[in-house]
Order: structure tokens, then C-alpha cells, then sequence
């Protein structure tokens, strides 16, 4: 089945050690992207690539950053996480911008 | 953007038809109502979207009013498997990075 696997699904980290988050998709999808989701609280999205543009939030932190080497890997990484940064992240892709998303099953991240 | 406001949560029977709805009075004209919604430690997951006609697939109907400033998502029959947080979201048809997940409506389907 086309998907969207993200991993690892459990991920602990030092605090100031970096991290990175790995999704892959078998969707063929143009559109990638990354979502943090804090305890109780909605998915925010961080970023997204169309294709190999790169289109940042405006209030996602320089803490973190993202590669995308080809259309199906994209990877999320946190240069210093604190401990604030403890969260779900979610990767998802779309068909074009229009299309709706379909998400991985996300990355829970332990900040110690 | 235009925001969404969700009831924080909500409970239905099951078998019987669950109505979330979704207040978006700020809509403008490109943008569609799209819902998803997020079963406990799981990505969301896609359920409809529509621009001003009512829409219906194999999940969900979605009832949008006239005046768009409002819409009604309707699950016919809910079953245990529906309880879910449900997130309406109004997204412009022309970027991508403007789709923000307002509070959601926890939906808890009881036997």
C-alpha cells in the first residue's frame, strides 16, 4: 500500500544534541510536509517543500531545519533540542497544494 | 487566514448520525473547508472537503451554508471507531503553507 512511514516512532534525545527525523513516501507526492504537535494541542505546521522549494513558517524556530534530497525522503532535523521541543512531529504529503494531505503515523520525540 | 471555531467536545451514540460543526465566519472566497480528524496517537487522517456545495463521500457528508460561514460535518452512522479529534480547517486554494489546525472537537462515540 502507498504510504507514509516516518521514522523512528520513538525518538530520545539529549537536551542540545541533535536530532534528526526521517519520512519517506511511496505516494509520489510533490508536496511534502512537517507538523509539530505539542501534548493536547493541534498540529502546527513548521514547513513544507513544493518540489524542491523550500517555504518556511514564519514563526518556526532557526532551531530547526529540513533537507528533502529527493522526492521521497524528507528529513527534519533539530540542531540544539530543548526541552520545549519535546513533541509529535508529523510528516505528511500532498498532491500539488490543492490535494488533501495524508500523514505518517508521526515521530514522538523525548527531550532529556 | 480565516479561523475556525469547534465545539472543544462532544458525544454521540453509537449508531446514530454524529454532527460536528465548524463556525468559519471569516471565510473568504478561495478558501475550501477541508476536515480531518486524529484518532489517539495517530497522524490525521483526511475525511472531506468542499468549497459551497455540500459534499458526501464514503466517510462523511459535509453541509456548508449558504453564506459559507458555517459547516456541518455528519457522520451517518457512528461507530466506537469514530471517536476522534475532528479538526476543521479553512485552506486558500493557492498555498499550501496556510493550513492551520484550529482546536479540533473531541468526538466520543458511547455504546
Amino acid at each position: 500500500d502507498a504510504m507514509v512511514i516516518q521514522n523512528p516512532r520513538y525518538q530520545v534525545t539529549q537536551f542540545g544534541k541533535p536530532v534528526t527525523l526521517s519520512c519517506s513516501q511511496t505516494l509520489n507526492h510533490n508536496v511534502m510536509y512537517w507538523y509539530q504537535q505539542k501534548s493536547s494541542q493541534a498540529p502546527k505546521l513548521l514547513f513544507h517543500y513544493y518540489d524542491k522549494d523550500f517555504n518556511n513558517e514564519a514563526d518556526t524556530p532557526d532551531n530547526f531545519q529540513s533537507r528533502r534530497p529527493n522526492t521521497s525522503f524528507c528529513f527534519l532535523d533539530i540542531r540544539s533540542p530543548g526541552l520545549g521541543d519535546a513533541a509529535m512531529y508529523l510528516c505528511a504529503t500532498s498532491r500539488g497544494r490543492y490535494n488533501e494531505q495524508f500523514f505518517g503515523p508521526g515521530t514522538r520525540l523525548t527531550v532529556l | 487566514d480565516a479561523k475556525t471555531t469547534q465545539p472543544p467536545s462532544m458525544d454521540c451514540a453509537e449508531g446514530r448520525a454524529a454532527n460536528l460543526p465548524c463556525n468559519h465566519s471569516t471565510i473568504s472566497g478561495n478558501e475550501y473547508v477541508y476536515w480531518y480528524r486524529q484518532i489517539h496517537s495517530q497522524g490525521p487522517q483526511y475525511i472531506i472537503h468542499g468549497l459551497k456545495n455540500n459534499e458526501t463521500n464514503e466517510m462523511a457528508s459535509l453541509i456548508i451554508t449558504e453564506d459559507r460561514k458555517s459547516s456541518t460535518l455528519i457522520l451517518p452512522h457512528a461507530t466506537l471507531r469514530d471517536t476522534a479529534v475532528y479538526y476543521c480547517i479553512v485552506r486558500p486554494w493557492t498555498n499550501a503553507g496556510k493550513s492551520t489546525f484550529g482546536d479540533g472537537t473531541t468526538l466520543t462515540v458511547k455504546p
